[in-house]
């Protein structure tokens, strides 16, 4: 079975500061594909990131930033000087390559940026 | 635009009534799902479809079912309602089918309400 564990459900930081969102997952499928999706207060589903299993590049994108340890089966984001438009929940997401190709996610970690 | 578009974005209904959530798609994708997102539980799938007339049960089925007639729509259909269908919910595509890193799109979202 596959699935997803986003440990954090809320953090909350200051302006500036950097955050960590932690993701692991299980699967059995050999060839896998992560995902990042970010929600803000407005409510939409926003693709950020993909990351295929044969691939553990880590990935830098302005502030954001991506680690992905086939080791430890994590795929962690890190914001750097976070701010406030940062605010929101964000999802982690695998899909497998067997069983119907579902993307499942995880809890999703709600993620708060004070001025 | 490319979206996917869903509607109606809130609904408020009674227990045993029949409605239907519809979605479209402009991108001619293969591939769309429907997703519930709970507190707490992330989204989970309903119902997925690879093809016109190919529907498959995700892994929230029980209460709710799907057509695919045509490529770009997707309709989520609640026989008869319940309490413990009150949920937000969205639709969304992704391009191909298959073990593949195409992201899924996805809809505004529906917040239904069902009392």
């Amino acid at each position: 079975a596959q699935k997803v564990t986003q440990a954090q459900t809320e953090i909350s930081v200051v302006e500036k500061e950097d955050v960590t969102l932690d993701c692991v997952y299980e699967t059995r499928d050999t060839t896998y594909y992560l995902f990042w999706y970010k929600q803000p207060p407005s409510g939409e589903l926003v693709f950020l990131i993909r990351r295929n299993s044969f691939d553990e590049q880590n990935e830098i994108s302005g502030r954001y930033s991506w680690n992905f340890q086939k080791s430890t089966s994590s795929f962690n984001f890190t914001i750097t000087a976070s701010q406030v438009v940062d605010s929101a929940v964000y999802f982690c997401a695998l899909k497998g390559s067997t069983g119907g190709f579902k993307t499942i996610f995880g809890a999703g970690t709600r993620l708060f940026v004070k001025a | 635009e490319a979206q996917v578009t869903q509607n109606p974005r809130y609904l408020i209904t009674v227990t045993g009534k029949k409605l239907t959530v519809t979605c479209s798609q402009n991108m001619n994708h293969e591939y769309m799902s429907w997703y519930r997102q709970d507190p707490g539980l992330g989204l989970r799938q309903i119902y997925y479809s690879m093809n016109v007339e190919v529907t498959d049960k995700g892994d929230v089925p029980e209460g709710y079912k799907v057509s695919r007639k045509e490529k770009r729509n997707f309709p989520l259909i609640l026989e008869s309602p319940s309490p413990n269908q009150t949920s937000l919910y969205f639709c969304a595509s992704s391009l191909s089918v298959g073990a593949n890193n195409s992201p899924l799109h996805f809809g505004n979202g529906t917040r239904l309400t069902v009392t």
